[in-house]
């Protein structure tokens, strides 16, 4: 199984910051990489698709990139409603994985 | 508006099935590509995906787990199943369901809001 490595696992930031979570893959998946916000009551929205393709109704101020291994989810300017988990998921090979996670707090 | 939702039996002893559905509006899984995929979280831990089934029927498996599970779905294709059989303490966990698009197999664009499973004697 390709194993997906988020990084950082907590990030404290203020809001109107601008922030960036990276994930690497261990192998290379074509920018088959997709992004996931949970929030504490468990709530899971899509926010991202193909490296950079928002999901519907996701605010512009989310935006992904990358290629190879290497990919990134940046977030603008941090609304209240930003801080929670945010998962990558790789679906270029089977089975699809995720990575550990990364918990955007308030600081 | 698309909405799913997972229901299962809260609470059950090792080495029982857990039998678990996702019922689901606003899709009809008989539309061409759609699929339903299982994916669990165990408390504090990341997703894990576990088993799909597609429109036609086909149905896929986490090979870690392929031989304790058996996905299906209903033939008004508005529910979706899963079984997981001689569980124990590690399957504790929340379950998700949620739904693909066809042409994006593994991309959930749709979930559930989770249904929460104990393992305990």
């Amino acid at each position: 199984d390709i194993q997906m490595t988020q990084s950082p696992s907590s990030l404290p930031a203020s809001l109107g910051e601008r922030v960036t979570i990276s994930c690497r893959a261990s192998q290379g998946i074509s920018n088959n990489l997709n992004w996931y916000q949970q929030k504490p009551d468990g709530t899971i929205k899509p926010l991202i698709y193909y490296t950079s393709n928002l999901q519907s109704g996701v605010p512009s101020r989310f935006s992904g990139s990358g290629s190879g291994t290497d990919y990134s989810l940046t977030i603008s300017r941090l609304e209240p409603e930003d801080f929670a988990m945010y998962y990558c998921q790789q679906d270029a090979s089977f089975p699809n994985t995720f990575g550990a996670g990364t918990k955007l707090e308030l600081k | 508006q698309v909405t799913l939702r997972e229901s299962g039996p809260g609470m059950l002893q090792p080495s029982k099935t857990l039998s678990l559905t996702c019922s689901f509006s606003g899709f009809s899984l008989s539309t061409s590509g759609m699929v339903v995929s299982w994916i669990r979280q165990p408390s504090g831990k990341s997703l894990e995906w576990l088993a799909a089934i597609d429109w036609d029927g086909d149905k896929y498996y986490n090979p870690s787990l392929k031989s304790r599970l058996t996905v299906s779905k209903d033939t008004s294709n508005t529910q979706v199943f899963l079984k997981i059989t001689s569980v124990d303490i590690a399957d504790t966990a929340t379950y998700y369901c949620a739904r693909s698009l066809p042409g994006y197999y593994y991309v959930m664009d749709a979930w559930g809001q989770g249904a929460s499973v104990t393992v305990s004697s």
